[in-house]
């Protein structure tokens, strides 16, 4: 069983909506949550980085993290055909340590 | 934007042949990462670097090795290629102190496959 798992799409939705992604995980020593954001042939972003439980918004970037339950979110307001890319959640037990990756969901906002 | 490079970017070669990746930073990062990325497949880490003179294997085996003898340099060579090493190649660093949070910042990758 992986440590972290991911729906890997592809999740289509129109231009305007909101996009909600998840990811699972089994280990409950992870502490640092990362969302990253990977367009076509290109390396991933950091979009989102949070510690513990909780919420935290950027923009129209929302990232949750509930422990209890090991299961992270992000959601995306207001999609755009920009936000089209891989979404993949990445978490780690310590700050500096290695991180572990889901395997990424597919993301489409069509126009 | 990160300054993470890695060259070349798409590499198409014979089984046997040994080749090696590039990898560069000019951030000034101490730490250093390889993973192997198949399509629509999660990152698996394969090699790891927390400075000068220090490297570590990943969770995931790999036939590959890598070094680093100076800070902003990460090369990792395969000596004898195989279609099993077919995937994509991510390279990326990070500093704790810089950021104050574990921040990784990704090259563009380099797409190998061998014949």
């Amino acid at each position: 069983q992986k440590e972290v798992e991911q729906d890997p799409g592809p999740l289509s939705v129109p231009e305007g909506a909101i996009v909600s992604l998840n990811c699972t995980y089994s280990n409950s020593a992870f502490q640092y949550f990362m969302w990253y954001r990977q367009y076509s042939r290109k390396g991933p972003e950091l979009l989102m980085y949070t510690y513990s439980s909780g919420n935290k918004e950027d923009g129209r970037f929302t990232a949750q993290v509930d422990k209890s339950s090991k299961y992270i979110s992000l959601f995306i307001r207001d999609s755009q055909p920009s936000d089209s890319a891989t979404y993949l959640c990445a978490m780690s037990k310590a700050a500096g340590n290695k991180l572990t990756f889901g395997g990424g969901t597919r993301v489409l906002v069509k126009p | 934007e990160a300054d993470i490079y890695q060259t070349p970017r798409y590499l198409v070669i014979g089984t046997g042949k040994k080749i090696t990746l590039e990898c560069s930073q000019t951030m000034g990062h101490d730490k250093m990462y390889w993973y192997q990325q198949d399509p629509g497949m999660e990152l698996h880490l394969i090699h790891y670097s927390y400075g000068v003179n220090s490297t570590e294997k990943g969770d995931l085996s790999s036939e590959s090795t890598v070094s680093r003898i100076r800070t902003e340099h990460f090369p990792l060579t395969l000596e004898s290629a195989r279609p099993s090493h077919t995937s994509q190649y991510l390279c990326a660093s990070s500093d704790l102190r810089t950021s104050g949070r574990e921040t990784q910042y990704f090259g563009p990758g380099t797409r190998l496959l061998v014949l």
